[in-house]
Order: structure tokens, then C-alpha cells, then sequence
């Protein structure tokens, strides 16, 4: 069963636009959500976070979005850069629970000079 | 400085060998994970280790056994490897009560 979903496996867009990547997720009991940068060969690295608590939080170019009534996440890069070409998960968990982060299947982000 | 390090980074055997898998991390962080990633993509946990103390083992054959000697480290070592053994394994830390884990670079199981 899987607890988040990304259902787009791959994202092509050209630099300078906009890349949204969208993440849903079932469990209710969720309440922190991170998004991974993965690039070939490499570990997943840290991109951005938010806490349930709010709808919105911003890094530089990296927007994430929280809508906890749809249980529906976003990532928006902006202006999208051709190094922003990775795989980007999702991750939820529980605070106060096991502290097990649950993975989206990852969305393959090109970004096209 | 690489924070989390994993060793082999690459790794062929054959079916039925034994080998191990070690990880360090220089964060300070006193838990660490392994994490599978398999053929679907699918990152899943297997093991948390929080000050040498197992806190997460999730449905994951004996034949896989962590070891932490210390809260900067946590082997994994796979016994009688099988075919469906071939995945990449990332070992990754965080500090206990902060939700951001740190990945190592992964650890590519090839087993023929």
C-alpha cells in the first residue's frame, strides 16, 4: 500500500519556466513532509520541509505547498534551472511515531536548456 | 568531509556468498537508518538504529543483520545472498527528534 504517491513519473520543462512536482498522500496521521533531490549514483539529498501546521514554505527558488484537506503536496521550482535535473521524492512521517520517513516512487525532473 | 559514507559503493557476488555493507556518519547524529531502494524505485526502510539500540526492523529476511559499535557507525551484513538481494542501499543519520535524515552516496548490490 503505498502512503504517498507521486504519480508522474517524469516532469520535462524548459529553463526559466516553472516545474511543479505534486505528491498526495493517505495516511491522516502524517504531519511533516520533505522533498529529496536525488541525482544518478548519488544518495537523496535535503532539498525543502513543512510542517503540517502550515501551507506554505519557501527556500530561494524552492516553493512547497501543503494542502492537508485534499492530502496533497507540491514542489514549485522557480526559475527552473537545467542542474535542477534529478529525481525529487516525496517523504511523510509522523512526529513522535517511529520517525519512519515514507517515500514517494520519485518524479524525474528535466529541465531543457 | 563527506557526513554519511558508505562502503563498497559498488558490489558484484554471487548467490549464496555473505558480505557486508559498513557505514559512518561525522554529523554527530545519534541514529542511523538503512534504507533499500529496489528495482520499482522504492525507497523503504529496513533498520533504525537509535545510540546502538534497534528502534525500526521492518519485514526484512534474517538473513540481513545490522551491527552499530557505535552510534557513528552501522553495518549491514547479508547473509546467503539471492538474486532478489540486488538493490541499492543507502545508510543514512539524523538527530534524534529532528525529522531531516542525511543519506550516504548508496551502495549498488549486484548479485548474479
Amino acid at each position: 500500500d503505498q502512503q504517498v504517491k507521486q504519480n508522474s513519473p517524469s516532469l520535462s520543462v524548459q529553463e526559466g519556466r516553472i516545474s511543479i512536482l505534486n505528491c498526495d498522500y493517505t495516511n491522516s496521521m502524517f504531519d511533516y513532509f520533505l522533498w529529496y533531490k536525488k541525482y544518478p549514483a548519488e544518495g537523496p539529498t535535503f532539498l525543502i520541509s513543512i510542517s503540517s501546521i502550515k501551507d506554505k514554505n519557501e527556500d530561494g527558488r524552492f516553493t512547497v505547498f501543503l494542502n492537508k484537506s485534499a492530502k496533497h503536496l507540491s514542489l514549485h521550482i522557480v526559475p527552473s534551472q537545467p542542474g535542477d535535473s534529478a529525481v525529487y521524492f516525496c517523504a511523510a512521517l509522523t512526529q513522535g511515531g517511529s520517525e519512519k520517513l515514507v517515500f514517494g516512487k520519485g518524479t524525474k525532473l528535466t529541465v531543457n536548456p | 568531509d563527506t557526513a554519511v559514507s558508505q562502503t563498497p559503493k559498488y558490489l558484484v557476488t554471487q548467490m549464496g556468498n555473505d558480505k557486508s555493507i559498513k557505514c559512518e556518519q561525522n554529523l554527530g547524529h545519534d541514529t542511523m537508518y538503512w534504507y533499500k531502494q529496489d528495482s520499482k524505485k522504492f525507497l523503504k526502510i529496513m533498520f533504525s538504529y537509535n545510540n546502538k539500540e534497534l528502534i525500526i526492523n521492518e519485514t526484512v529476511p534474517n538473513r540481513f543483520s545490522p551491527k552499530s559499535p557505535d552510534k557513528a557507525h552501522l553495518n549491514l551484513h547479508i547473509n546467503s545472498l539471492e538474486l532478489g538481494d540486488s538493490a541499492v542501499y543507502f545508510c543514512a543519520s539524523s538527530q534524534a527528534g529532528w525529522p531531516t535524515i542525511y543519506f550516504g552516496e548508496g551502495s549498488w548490490l549486484t548479485v548474479v
